[in-house]
């Protein structure tokens, strides 16, 4: 059981927007910063959004994070057949004073 | 360019001990924590500790009493040692580097934004 939840699948095609939520607590999203990545079938995570909303060099501008009070949401615009992989979401958790993952969602672009 | 290059045994006999290291090569090996994340086959990412330059480690409460990190500045390498695994280990091993600061709170967790390539670490007699 992961301490913040998220959805365990979500689907669209291609060109619409999708958006995954990240639901947590006080003690971690409603206190800390929150990002997301991106995991390919076989391959290790690649950072998407951090500190909620912030994209690293490279990541195109069709991905955007934002925070409501305990959770956060990635939003994916413009969709593409690439965009079909695992999200997860972090966020550091006060009370295991480390950061804490989502269980993932796996998104499949119809 | 940062790389991160990991490496250790892939097969362990229960209650032996794991152990991996992982090589940082570009950017600078201070004021970064170094990680480590395991996935169980078809499951979701765990955070295991990390360690930072200086040796200053952060163990998940729920692994510590097996945990075992250190890191050698002069080869720009950090390392995990688990201790008496058993099945429930069996996962993909990855390092990675953590953004961040514990001394500013607002900014303490700016993500892992370079990972290893993972090992697949399995448990079994």
């Amino acid at each position: 059981q992961s301490v913040l939840t998220q959805p365990p699948s979500a689907s669209a095609t291609p060109g619409q927007r999708v958006t995954i939520s990240c639901s947590g607590s006080r003690s971690n999203i409603g206190t800390n910063t929150a990002n997301w990545y991106q995991q390919l079938p076989g391959s290790a995570p690649k950072l998407l959004i951090y500190n909620f909303n912030q994209r690293p060099s490279g990541v195109p501008d069709r991905f955007s994070g934002s925070k409501s009070g305990t959770s956060a949401s990635l939003a994916i615009s413009g969709l593409q057949s690439e965009d079909e992989a695992e999200y997860y979401c972090a966020a550091w958790d006060d009370s295991l004073n480390g950061p804490v993952f989502g269980g993932g969602t796996k998104l499949t672009v119809l | 360019q940062v790389q991160l290059q990991q490496w250790g045994a892939g097969l362990l006999k229960p209650s032996e001990t794991l152990s991996l290291t992982c090589a940082v090569y570009g950017g600078s090996f201070s004021g970064f924590y170094w990680s480590w994340i395991r996935q169980p086959p078809g499951k979701g990412l765990e955070w295991i500790g990390e360690v930072t330059h200086s040796g200053s480690t952060r163990y998940n409460p729920s692994l510590r009493s097996r945990v075992i990190m250190s890191v050698d500045t002069s080869t720009n390498q950090f390392s995990l040692k688990l201790t008496s695994v058993t099945a429930a280990d069996t996962a993909v091993y990855y390092c990675a580097r953590r953004r961040g600061s514990d001394v500013i709170v607002a900014v303490r967790f700016l993500g892992y934004d370079y990972w290893g390539q993972g090992n697949l670490v399995t448990v079994s007699s």
